[in-house]
């Protein structure tokens, strides 16, 4: 695709049930990342994938947040239990890796509210 | 553990002005250096980027200066404008090409 996109864009839920957050990164990107974003906040790190690697894990807040990624395309966030406190916008990124450029492209985000 | 630290938080300058974000690391491993821009609803956007070999380095009215033994980088933009406002994030690459964010800074240029 053109760029990374991320559905849905928008996402109201109740207090206690589940989410699944999608990515669609950009063809070919091995890397890809999760980020939350509160109101006004910086970029919290959820998530690293990178090609056949392990994924780091060390953001994810809680044994409620897991990701998973199928090869080197679509990755989903779920959030099980949501809590008020997940609200956020969900960021994901993707990029190429090797040589001097390792620029990120965003999605434009799910923004998630818990009710 | 944050691994690159930025500052300040907001920044408010007035049109014309200079506006300079200042981050710091402290992993030597890490090898690249870009700044990203968000606009409000937007995701960030690569502004500019620097290597360590590299002290300066400039396009159009932003440039990066790089210490690399203070270990410490930051933004500049000259002749601030109303357009500039947003919110700007150093970020850093390490092992695995992992890109490390900092917190950003809400940056407001007055007219």
């Amino acid at each position: 695709g053109a760029g990374v996109s991320q559905s849905p864009s928008n996402k109201v839920t109740e207090k206690g049930k589940d989410v699944e957050l999608r990515c669609d990164p950009i063809s070919g990107h091995t890397a890809l990342y999760w980020y939350r974003q509160r109101l006004g906040q910086g970029l919290e790190f959820l998530i690293y994938f990178q090609g056949n690697s392990a994924p780091d894990k060390s953001g994810l807040p809680s044994d409620r947040f897991s990701a998973e990624r199928t090869g080197e395309s679509v990755s989903t966030l779920t959030i099980q239990r949501t809590q008020q406190e997940d609200s956020a916008v969900y960021l994901c990124a993707s990029s190429l890796v090797g040589g001097t450029n390792t620029e990120a492209f965003f999605g434009q985000g799910t923004r998630l509210t818990v009710v | 553990q944050q691994q690159v630290k930025q500052s300040p938080q907001s920044l408010i300058v007035q049109k014309g002005g200079i506006s300079i974000i200042n981050c710091a690391y402290e992993n030597t491993a890490f090898d690249y250096f870009p700044w990203y821009q968000q606009f409000p609803g937007k995701g960030p956007a690569l502004l500019i980027a620097i290597r360590p070999d590299v002290s300066e380095k400039k396009e159009g009215r932003f440039t990066i200066s790089f210490n690399k033994s203070a270990k410490q980088f930051s933004l500049h933009i000259m002749d601030s404008q109303p357009g500039d406002s947003a919110t700007y994030f150093c970020a850093a690459r390490g092992s695995n090409y992992k890109l490390t964010f900092g917190k950003g800074t809400l940056l407001t240029v007055n007219p």
